[in-house]
């Protein structure tokens, strides 16, 4: 069974930096196509993408946040780390971590989520 | 970047009526990399649709998929009470990646 489970503060200072971590089970991302993102949702509001990291160590960012963004993997304990530098309360948003195989034949759409982390950028 | 809008923005209907969606791309994706997502409140998007019209793992006949190019569908042929939610398309063909502003189906 597949399994995705974001973990970060639920409440950071504005100028901050959020450390967001996505820890999985039941697959590799030494595993050839396979990517972990991250995916996030202001209140009320659509889908953002933010964040891509592959097995092969390929990163993709937001072109809008990839100032602010870092993703690195930790393949020996199955996460994957996102660091968003200088936070603002329009930050405020749940994130989720999805995983995205790149194999046939989902070809690389966000196929598992975890269930969402709440952020809150406040003084 | 590829812009993907969705229509209309809230659908109200009843149970058992049919559910159209559209989603409309900026300009031409490959079928092959356009996705639909159910959210409910609360709870993470669920992957319903791949590939424009593959159905993922565990998801009911009455959900299809179609179109090509710039215009995709989605259609929900008898509305049941569970399936009331936000529907997001997504493009992953390309990056960055982008999905709709959703398209929320309401019980009227």
């Amino acid at each position: 069974q597949i399994t995705l489970k974001e973990s970060g503060p639920t409440l950071v200072k504005p100028t901050q930096t959020l450390t967001l971590t996505c820890t999985f089970s039941g697959f590799s991302l030494t595993t050839s196509g396979v990517g972990v993102g991250w995916i996030r949702q202001p209140p009320g509001k659509a889908l953002e993408w933010l964040a891509l990291i592959y097995w092969n160590g390929d990163e993709h960012f937001s072109p809008s946040l990839k100032s602010r963004l870092t993703i690195t993997k930790d393949t020996s304990k199955n996460q994957v780390v996102l660091t968003m530098t200088n936070m603002d309360p329009v930050d405020t948003a749940t994130y989720y971590c999805a995983l995205a195989i790149i194999a046939a034949p989902v070809l690389g759409a966000f196929d598992i989520w975890g269930q969402g982390t709440m952020v809150t950028v406040s003084s | 970047e590829f812009v993907l809008t969705q229509s209309p923005g809230t659908l109200s209907l009843s149970p058992g009526e049919r559910a159209t969606l559209f989603c409309r791309v900026s300009q031409s994706v490959s079928s092959s990399y356009l996705a639909w997502y159910q959210q409910k409140p609360g709870q993470a998007p669920r992957l319903l649709i791949y590939g424009a019209s593959a159905r993922a793992t565990g998801i009911p006949d009455r959900f299809s998929g179609s179109g090509s190019g710039t215009d995709f569908i989605l259609t929900i042929s008898r509305l049941e009470p569970e399936d009331f939610a936000v529907y997001y398309c997504h493009q992953y063909g390309s990056s960055p990646r982008t999905f709709g502003q959703g398209t929320k189906v309401e019980i009227k």
